[in-house]
């Protein structure tokens, strides 16, 4: 089964300056990662997603995550935060072996003016 | 766009009352979840459903029940409901397990 691992519960941060939010899985299959964003009194929405192929996927707002199989990381990343990035990031694990989707306890970004 | 909704967003009730947490979907998924989430903490599961009249209790124990009548609909309930009930569901669905999940806008139950 997965394991995901999230190295940081909290990062401060101020605006307009770079963030990486760490994240180690463990897996012997095959591995589909996540990032997912929660703003407060809200549900999780998904950020960007590792399938297959290259291993460096962006998302829409300017974030990006590598997947690193020789250190089983997928980190998240942006060089420029804003204060509206400030929420809960959650990281999450899956397989196309059936068993569920598995989530690393989250990481609080708080973006100071 | 994810469309997976949960009602009601907000929920107040007294000790002991019953109550039933709504989740619906339209994406036609097979695996619907539901999620217990204390404020900034991090994410239990307490259900989970790979089909119709398929329910199976996730990795924290819940007082709570699911049904699982219709694809779309994953209703939760409580039967009696106590203080240490006070949190956030969150209800998810997927195509495939271990594959993106979609989340409702979760609902805050606090019990007094």
């Amino acid at each position: 089964a997965q394991s995901v691992t999230q190295l940081d519960s909290q990062v401060p941060v101020f605006e307009e300056a770079p963030v990486e939010l760490r994240c180690n899985y463990s897996s012997s299959v095959s591995v589909y990662l996540f990032w997912y964003v929660q703003y407060p009194n809200q549900g999780l929405q998904l950020l960007l997603k590792y399938l297959s192929g290259s291993t460096l996927v962006e998302s829409i707002n300017g974030f990006e995550a590598e997947f690193n199989k020789s250190q089983t990381s997928f980190h998240l990343r942006k060089p420029s935060v804003h204060i509206s990035d400030t929420a809960e990031y959650f990281c999450a694990g899956g397989d196309n072996a059936g068993n569920m989707l598995t989530f690393g306890g989250g990481t609080r970004l708080m973006v100071k003016p | 766009e994810a469309d997976i909704y949960q009602t009601p967003r907000y929920l107040v009730i007294g000790t002991g009352k019953k109550i039933t947490l709504e989740c619906s979907q339209t994406m036609g998924h097979d695996k619907m979840y539901w999620y217990q989430q204390d404020p900034g903490m991090e994410l239990h599961l307490i259900h989970y459903s790979y089909g119709v009249n398929s329910t199976e209790k996730g990795d924290l124990s819940s007082e709570s029940t699911v049904s699982r009548i219709r694809t779309e609909h994953f209703p939760l309930t409580l039967e009696s409901a106590r203080p240490s009930h006070t949190s956030q569901y969150l209800c998810a669905s997927s195509s495939r397990a271990g594959t993106e999940a979609f989340f409702g806008q979760g609902t805050r139950l606090t019990v007094v």
